[in-house]
């Protein structure tokens, strides 16, 4: 079954450092999300990504934040100047479309985030 | 904000049958419902999705009331690998986001 690949699964990095969360989507997929999830809370919505725009943002998403599709396959989120309240399970998904109500959202494993 | 309710959790022995409900009593007519259970910290997994008629999945199925208000996800024979927090989610229309709740907390219990 075709599914979203997260590297690294686990990041450490120390307040003010730049972080990137790469993403491998499936391969005929044309939307891609960023979602995050704060130890213990629910999973919020970050970023939707298509047509090598972005499409939707959530008021998380400030500038520090930002998202690329470098090339054909890779969907990253990049973190310019992390803080504390960062840390997360940061997660990727990505579907095929989204009319009709019948596009599914795949969810990659998720990359956890510490910072420290 | 998540336009569905959901129990914050719910009890199931093993091997019985575990009902999940939720409510959307402001679903538009073309939102879909959409339901996703995440297991410890891993990615949300979709388990199935419907408009106005009911469904069924290898997962389990889905009763959707006549008037959409609400809903009520079906696990036929729930397993100790079921345990889980199941989220409802009625799917912004012509958008592809999904707004995730608090869910409900299923605790299969052998």
């Amino acid at each position: 079954e075709p599914e979203v690949t997260q590297t690294p699964s686990h990041q450490v990095t120390q307040m003010g450092q730049e972080v990137i969360l790469r993403c491998v989507p499936i391969s005929n997929h044309l939307y891609f999300y960023w979602y995050r999830q704060i130890l213990g809370q629910k999973v919020e919505f970050l970023v939707s990504f298509y047509n090598n725009e972005i499409s939707e943002k959530s008021e998380i998403f400030d500038d520090q934040f930002s998202v690329e599709r470098p090339d054909g396959s890779n969907f990253t989120l990049k973190i310019r100047s992390t803080k504390l309240e960062d840390s997360a399970m940061y997660f990727c998904a990505s579907s095929a479309g989204v009319a009709s109500g019948a596009n599914v959202l795949t969810f990659g494993a998720g990359s956890r985030l510490t910072v420290l | 904000d998540a336009k569905t309710t959901q129990p914050p959790s719910m009890d199931c022995a093993e091997g019985r049958a575990a009902n999940l409900p939720c409510n959307h009593s402001t679903i538009s007519g073309n939102e879909y419902v959409y339901w996703y259970r995440q297991i410890h910290s891993q990615g949300p997994q979709y388990i199935i999705h419907g408009l106005k008629n009911n469904e069924t999945n290898e997962m389990a199925s889905l009763i959707i009331t006549e008037d959409r208000k609400s809903s009520t996800l079906i696990l036929p024979h729930a397993t100790l690998r079921d345990t889980a927090v199941y989220y409802c989610i009625v799917r912004v229309a012509l958008t592809g986001k999904l707004i995730f709740g608090q869910g409900t907390t299923l605790q299969v219990k052998p």
